[in-house]
């Protein structure tokens, strides 16, 4: 079992859509939950950070976490073209031999259609 | 704003070469890490550093070395590069290990013929 799962999609959505992107972690010691986009051929870029459960909204995003479920969610309201880009998420544990250490998924693709 | 910069956006050398990948951050962060980002495989954890001449392994060292002697820069270095390790490579940083993320450099595109 992979330590952090996407759906690799590609998850398309029309423009002003709400667009979903899910994420599962196996290591219940994880800690922090982050969302990075990634364009294509660049590097990827931190959009949203998690700790505790709930929502917390930054503008058009809104980032999910329920640690019973190990479940981590991205939402992204009014979708834009310029959104489209593969997003990662990526969890920390905070303990143990894996202390500190990023571990990412594989990515879902975003496309946003006019 | 964070910026984290990486020495060449393209490398193109030989197999057997000794390859030097440097990246420099300006934000006084204690950690550095460098990662390789392949397709179907993600991205991937090779090194990273918490402090000064500190490092550790990551998931994937193998073939891999690092340098940390100053807190702004981290050096990957591939003692004979094979075709293998034909990727993109990625650097980071991050002030608090664990709450904060982790901010990226633009990557290096290495070809190893």
């Amino acid at each position: 079992q992979k330590e952090v799962e996407q759906n690799s999609g590609p998850l398309s959505v029309p423009e002003g859509a709400i667009a979903s992107l899910n994420c599962t972690y196996s290591d219940r010691g994880s800690q922090s939950f982050f969302w990075y986009r990634q364009y294509s051929g660049k590097s990827p870029e931190l959009i949203m950070f998690i700790y505790s459960n709930g929502d917390k909204e930054d503008g058009r995003f809104t980032a999910q976490l329920n640690k019973a479920s190990q479940y981590v969610s991205l939402l992204i309201r009014d979708s834009q073209p310029s959104d489209s880009a593969t997003y990662l998420c990526a969890v920390i544990n905070a303990g143990g031999t894996s202390y500190g250490k990023l571990t990412f998924g594989q990515g879902t693709i975003l496309t946003v259609h006019p | 704003d964070v910026k984290v910069t990486q020495s060449s956006r393209y490398l193109v050398k030989r197999t057997g070469e000794k390859v030097f990948l440097e990246c420099v951050q300006d934000m006084d962060h204690e950690n550095m890490f460098w990662y390789r980002q392949d397709p179907g495989l993600g991205l991937r954890l090779i090194y990273f550093s918490y402090d000064v001449k500190m490092k550790e392994k990551g998931d994937i060292p193998e073939g891999y070395s690092v340098s940390r002697e100053k807190k702004e820069r981290f050096s990957l270095i591939l003692e004979s590069a094979s075709t293998n390790q034909t990727s993109m490579y990625l650097c980071a940083s991050s002030f608090l290990l664990v709450s904060l993320g982790q901010f990226f450099g633009p990557g290096t595109r290495l070809t190893v013929l």
